[in-house]
């Protein structure tokens, strides 16, 4: 069964670090999500990616966040530099593409990210 | 406000026994998503049920939806100690009257439900 995969599962930086995660998407999805889970917290929205571009973003998806999809495989978050309380884990998801988002969210195993 | 709040926290019964959770939501939904999650490990979808719906099943796995009360229960039947995992609820809130949807996802803090052997 297709699944949403991430690299690395764990990464350990320093703060002021840029760090990159990657994801690959189920191949027949065209939507895109990353959310995190700080550790005992409820998971969170960051950004859905559609078409080339962010579709909608919450508040913590700062400056110091971006996305890209550099190929037809990878879809990727970036954290310029990183801080303290961006230590959480993290999930990209994909869904297929309906007429909307509108379908099921298959999430990845995450990445788990320790700020230092 | 809070959206996709569970009850209760936490659970704990035996092996053999039905497990309900509730969900409760603020905002209008274009359908509500349960997951499952091993401790410390990825979300995995059990089940998603559309505003329009009322009921659906799927193995040992029963939700309910009551859009005019804005809560959904998920109901495990004969529950097995592999059951043991946290259990969120999920909304895919609309954006607008004509049914846009956001297609983010608000998550609950979750059920925690260990089954014993």
């Amino acid at each position: 069964e297709p699944e949403v995969t991430q690299t690395p599962s764990h990464q350990v930086t320093q703060m002021g670090q840029e760090v990159i995660l990657r994801c690959v998407p189920i191949s027949n999805h065209l939507y895109f999500y990353w959310y995190r889970q700080i550790l005992g917290q409820k998971v969170e929205f960051l950004v859905s990616f559609y078409n080339n571009e962010i579709s909608e973003k919450s508040e913590i998806f700062d400056d110091q966040f971006s996305v890209e999809r550099p190929d037809g495989s990878n879809f990727t978050l970036k954290i310029r530099s990183t801080k303290l309380e961006d230590s959480a884990m993290y999930f990209c998801a994909s869904s297929e593409f309906t007429g909307g988002p509108r379908e099921t969210q298959y999430f990845g195993p995450g990445t788990r990210l320790l700020v230092l | 406000s809070q959206q996709g709040e569970e009850d209760p926290q936490a659970l704990s019964i035996q092996e053999g026994e039905n497990a309900t959770m509730n969900c409760s939501y603020k905002t209008s939904i274009n359908n509500l998503q349960w997951y499952r999650q091993n401790s410390g490990r990825g979300l995995v979808h059990l089940i998603l049920i559309r505003s329009n719906e009322r009921e659906k099943h799927s193995g040992r796995l029963r939700v309910t939806l009551d859009t005019s009360k804005k809560s959904s229960s998920l109901l495990i039947t004969a529950s097995r100690a592999a059951d043991t995992a946290s259990y969120f609820c999920a909304t895919d809130g609309l954006r607008d009257a004509g049914g846009t949807s956001y297609g983010k996802l608000t998550f609950g803090q979750g059920t925690i439900l260990t089954v014993h052997p």
